[in-house]
This record gives structure tokens, sequence and C-alpha cells, in this order.
């Protein structure tokens, strides 16, 4: 299987910040990443998908990039709904191992 | 408008079964492939199995195969994942995740709202 890891686990950031969390698989999965965030008590919602295509109607101070084995996801301005917790998720191949996430708190 | 509606979570005893619903609306649910996908109290989310648009492939993390089994039915605009020999392991909020259309890398682009199992004797 694919392992998915991500860093930082958990970080702490101000409206405003340049948040960037990275991704990292155990072996090469081209561009098949997606992104999800997830707030407490709801369901995730997908972000970006092949590593760098934004899904209709996510804000565009969220990118992603990356291939291969390392990926990232960054928020240019943090704003106070983005607060929660980010997910990564391989999608090359099953079983479509997710990272630990990672959460993203006010300072 | 893009529902997908989980249903059928509950309390059972280790050993014991679940079958759990999710019922697609506002598309035409017999073009897409589905997955279910958990998430453990406090824990992290983890794929648990995907079938095709027409059934005809299914697939099943390690941690399920052999007790879980994933279905639908296209007629009923519903999918279905049959839970045996449960284990307090299993205990989580389960989701119905529909992929995108035409995408690859099987990204979830609709996500019902979840229902919780919990195996406890």
């Amino acid at each position: 299987d694919i392992q998915m890891t991500q860093s930082p686990s958990s970080l702490s950031a101000s409206v405003g910040d340049r948040v960037t969390i990275t991704c990292r698989a155990s072996q090469s999965i081209s561009s098949f990443l997606n992104w999800y965030q997830q707030k407490p008590g709801k369901a995730p919602n997908l972000l970006i998908y092949t590593a760098s295509t934004l899904q209709s109607g996510v804000p565009s101070r969220f990118s992603g990039g990356g291939s291969g084995t390392h990926f990232t996801l960054t928020i240019s301005s943090l704003q106070p709904e983005d607060f929660a917790t980010y997910y990564c998720q391989q999608g090359y191949t099953t079983p479509f191992t997710f990272g630990p996430g990672t959460k993203v708190d006010f300072k | 408008e893009v529902q997908l509606v989980e249903s059928g979570g509950g309390l059972v005893k280790p050993g014991g079964s679940l079958r759990l619903s999710c019922a697609g609306s506002g598309f035409t649910f017999s073009s897409y492939d589905f997955n279910w996908v958990r998430q453990a109290p406090g824990k992290g989310l983890e794929w648990v199995s995907s079938i095709s648009s027409t059934g005809g492939s299914l697939y099943y993390a390690n941690s399920v195969r052999g007790r879980f089994t994933i279905s639908r039915d296209n007629g009923k605009n519903s999918l279905y994942l049959h839970m045996n020999g449960l284990r307090a392991e299993d205990t989580a909020v389960y989701y119905c995740a529909r992929d995108a259309k035409a995408i690859i890398g099987t990204p979830h682009d609709y996500w019902g709202q979840g229902t919780l199992v919990t195996v406890s004797s």
C-alpha cells in the first residue's frame, strides 16, 4: 500500500498569513493527489484534484503543486473560515490512502 | 442539487452485522463511481471501499476485505455497505462519497453527512 505523510501535523496561524502544508507519498503517484478540507462535525470538502486543479467554487487563495512523491497545499492569505483540518489523498491506486491530516488553528 | 444521504448506522455488538445505505439525488446516479470512507472518533479519514458505475469493479481496504461488501442498485439510486464480523475498531462515522466524473485520480467531489456505527458490547 502507498503510505501518505503530512507535515506539519498541526500549525497555528493568523488571519492573512501564508500557509503551506506538505504531503509526501511513499512511492510515485504522478499527479494523482487530492486535497480536502474538513471542519469539525462536517464531511470533508474537495479543494484540489490532480495535484493542482482547483475544484469549482473553491477560492483562488488555495493552490496546490507537486508531482511524484512531494506535494504542497498553499493558502495565500488565511481567512477565518479556513481554520480546519486538511487531508491529502492519493488517487493513483487502491487503497486510496489519506494522509493523517494537518490541523490549522488560531495562533 | 446533488445530495447524498446515508442511513443505517447504530449500535451493534462485536461480531454483529449492519447494512449502511446511501441515497443519491440531483444527478444521474448510474453514471458515477462511489466510495465509502470512514472516520473513527477523533481520528483521520480512512478509505474503505469503492464500486464502479455498473457495479462490475469492487475494491476494498485490507482492514475490511472479507468482512464488508459494497454494492449498489442503480434503479433505486442507492449505494450500500454490508458489514459483517464487526469489531470495535470499525467504530466510526461512515461517509459515502461520489467520484468526480471523467477525472483521473478519483477525487471525491460530493459527500454525504455520514452515519455513525458504534461496535460495543
